[in-house]
């Protein structure tokens, strides 16, 4: 059974920071590695997607890495702001025999202060 | 293109009661997977639905129940409420029953008192 985990729990840093999450999984058969942003009671936003065949993609201040191999993941945020205070999710895109799901793990809290 | 659409925003509930959530998918997507997400969690899989079938299930119970349309738009139907029902609810839409991108909805807030 696939499980994502991430650390750390909660971060806060001061604005201008640059800044890792860390997101690891424990079965390396996976389809893509998906990084969100949740806003309080909203929905989930998108940042990056990483397909199984390649290491890293970038947006902006962010890059996202992948180590499939390793079953890691990393999210690096550069330069942060208030804006970019907000929950973190990464999920995995796994086979469940017929159907292609994402398993989630449980999220980052990151706080930037002003 | 229109995004992934879910309707209503949100709603309250007594335990006891059904609900019926609904989601639209994106333009030309055939595939609706549904997901849970309780407070402080990350989203549980309820299920996929692909061309108006069932295709798989995670691990929640039968009053857990949806339907997909011949438009692609589906519902997710839950029954007896529990109080532990309390979540968001997001469907995401994707191409096919492949290991493309899934985009979500902005997602049901439930409440069940």
């Amino acid at each position: 059974k696939q499980e994502v985990t991430q650390i750390p729990a909660a971060l806060s840093v001061p604005e201008g920071e640059n800044l890792v999450l860390n997101c690891s999984f424990t079965d390396s058969a996976i389809y893509n590695l998906q990084w969100f942003r949740q806003d309080p009671g909203k929905g989930l936003t998108s940042l990056l997607l990483i397909q199984s065949s390649q290491r890293e993609q970038t947006s902006g201040r962010l890059n996202a890495s992948l180590d499939k191999s390793s079953g890691r993941s990393t999210l690096y945020i550069a330069a942060s702001q208030p804006g970019d205070s907000a929950t973190y999710l990464c999920a995995v895109m796994v086979s469940g025999g017929s159907n292609y799901k994402l398993t989630f793990g449980k999220g980052t809290l990151l706080t930037v202060n002003p | 293109e229109t995004g992934v659409t879910q309707s209503p925003t949100h709603l309250i509930k007594t335990r006891g009661q059904q609900v019926t959530l609904r989601c639209s998918s994106q333009s030309g997507h055939n595939t609706v997977s549904w997901y849970q997400q309780a407070l402080g969690q990350g989203p549980q899989f309820i299920f996929q639905y692909y061309r108006e079938e069932e295709n798989g299930r995670g691990n929640f119970p039968p009053r857990f129940s949806g339907l997909q349309f011949p438009n692609y738009s589906s519902e997710l139907n839950v029954n007896a409420l529990e109080l532990d029902d309390s979540a968001l609810y997001l469907c995401a839409s994707s191409l096919e029953i492949s290991g493309n991108e899934q985009f979500f909805g902005p997602g049901t807030r439930l409440t069940v008192l």
